[in-house]
Parts: structure tokens; C-alpha cells; sequence
């Protein structure tokens, strides 16, 4: 089946520092990667859509400049959190899927930001 | 906008039954339901595309109403591995998942 990595699974910073979080298609070529973030006990929430040699699309409430998306190639997604704060603490899972509206799209193992 | 689920949360024994509902005010194009463990991604169940579908693998099967606005997530003879967090998800061209229950199942 089809697999998606993140790097890395986890990470600690200080406040004020900036995070890059890698999302790749293993084995095959992503039309659309999506970035989701989950507080504990919550759902997941979408922050934004990617989609390959274009600007990302923000989900209303999400702050393009904290959160910059980089989707340089079919296989790779990049979030990077920006002067990052303790309440950007949370669960950030990225999704990968190979066609239109409705296929099955498959989630990364997802990051662990710990903000201090 | 974002499925209603219901319960938020279910507890079990071993070999029982559940239901998990999850609705929307308005048409769904589809719905997808996932189960979450802690800590990790979540993990793909199935999809339903049409009014009036049923699909089901193994002891876990799926309705989707003719209005398309519910879906139900039938759990049979639950098993301690059936735990986990459920969400159903609609998408049109991007997947919003349902607010979630957690089912917990005990020996």
C-alpha cells in the first residue's frame, strides 16, 4: 500500500525558534498533501491544502505566515511552524493522495511539537 | 463544515456490539471513517460514495443514508484491537473529519 513518512516523529524547542516538518510520498506521486494539526482529545483539524508548484490554500484561522508550506516536488511537503510558541505545541500529521475528490488519501505516522 | 458524531464516547466489554453516528446538516458528497489509536495516524476503514450504501469487512461495516446527511459505523463482537478513536470524514476536494468517539473495549 501506499506509504507516507514524517520527519521527524518528534521534536522539542524553545520558544521563539523556528520547525520544519518533512512529509513525503514513499511510493508514489502525490497530487495533494494536506497538513492537519490535533490538540489532545480533540478531532483532527485541516490547516492547509498543497498541492505541487503552488501556493498552499489556508484553511480559515490559519496563519500563513506562522505556518509557511513549501511543496517543492510530487513527493515532498514541508511545514515549517515559525517563531514558535508553547500553545503551537501539539500533533501535526500530513496526508498524501494520488487522485481527485474522493480517493483514499494516506496519513503520515505524524509529528510530536513540544514547545518550552 | 465539520460531522456531528454521537456518543463521544463508548466503553465495552469484549464481544460486544456498537454503533457510531455521524451526521451533517447538509449533504455529504462521501464519508469516510478512520480509527485512531493513540499517538499515531489514523487509519483508513472505508468509504462510501453513494445514498443507501452498505459495505462492511471483517465485523466492522458501514451505512450511509439515502439523504446522504448520516452514516453509521457498526462495530460487531467487538474485540480488545477495536479500540481506538473513531471519525467519520467528508471531502469534496479536502477530507474534514466529524468531532470523534472514543471506543474503549475491556476483557
Amino acid at each position: 500500500g501506499a506509504v507516507v513518512s514524517q520527519h521527524p516523529s518528534w521534536v522539542i524547542c524553545k520558544s521563539g525558534t523556528s520547525v520544519k516538518i518533512e512529509c513525503r510520498s514513499l511510493d508514489f506521486q502525490a497530487t495533494t498533501m494536506f497538513w492537519y494539526r490535533q490538540f489532545p482529545k480533540q478531532s483532527l483539524m485541516l490547516m492547509a491544502t498543497s498541492n505541487e508548484g503552488s501556493k498552499a490554500t489556508y484553511e480559515q484561522g490559519v496563519e500563513k505566515d506562522k505556518f509557511l508550506i513549501n511543496h517543492a516536488s510530487l513527493t515532498l511537503s514541508t511545514l515549517t511552524v515559525t517563531s514558535a510558541h508553547p500553545e503551537d505545541s501539539s500533533f501535526y500529521i500530513c496526508s498524501a493522495k494520488q487522485g481527485g475528490a474522493h480517493s483514499e488519501q494516506f496519513f503520515g505516522p505524524g509529528t510530536r511539537l513540544t514547545v518550552l | 463544515q465539520q460531522p456531528v458524531q454521537s456518543p463521544q464516547a463508548v466503553i465495552l466489554r469484549e464481544g460486544e456490539d456498537a454503533v457510531i453516528n455521524c451526521s451533517s446538516s447538509k449533504a455529504l458528497y462521501s464519508v469516510h471513517w478512520y480509527r485512531q489509536k493513540h499517538g499515531e495516524a489514523p487509519v483508513f476503514l472505508m468509504i462510501l460514495l453513494k445514498g443507501g450504501e452498505q459495505k462492511g469487512h471483517d465485523k466492522i461495516s458501514a451505512s450511509f443514508n439515502e439523504k446522504k446527511q448520516q452514516s453509521s459505523l457498526y462495530l460487531t463482537a467487538s474485540q480488545l484491537s477495536y479500540s481506538g478513536t473513531y471519525f467519520c470524514g467528508t471531502d469534496t476536494d479536502k477530507l474534514i473529519f466529524g468531532t470523534g468517539t472514543r471506543l474503549q473495549v475491556f476483557p
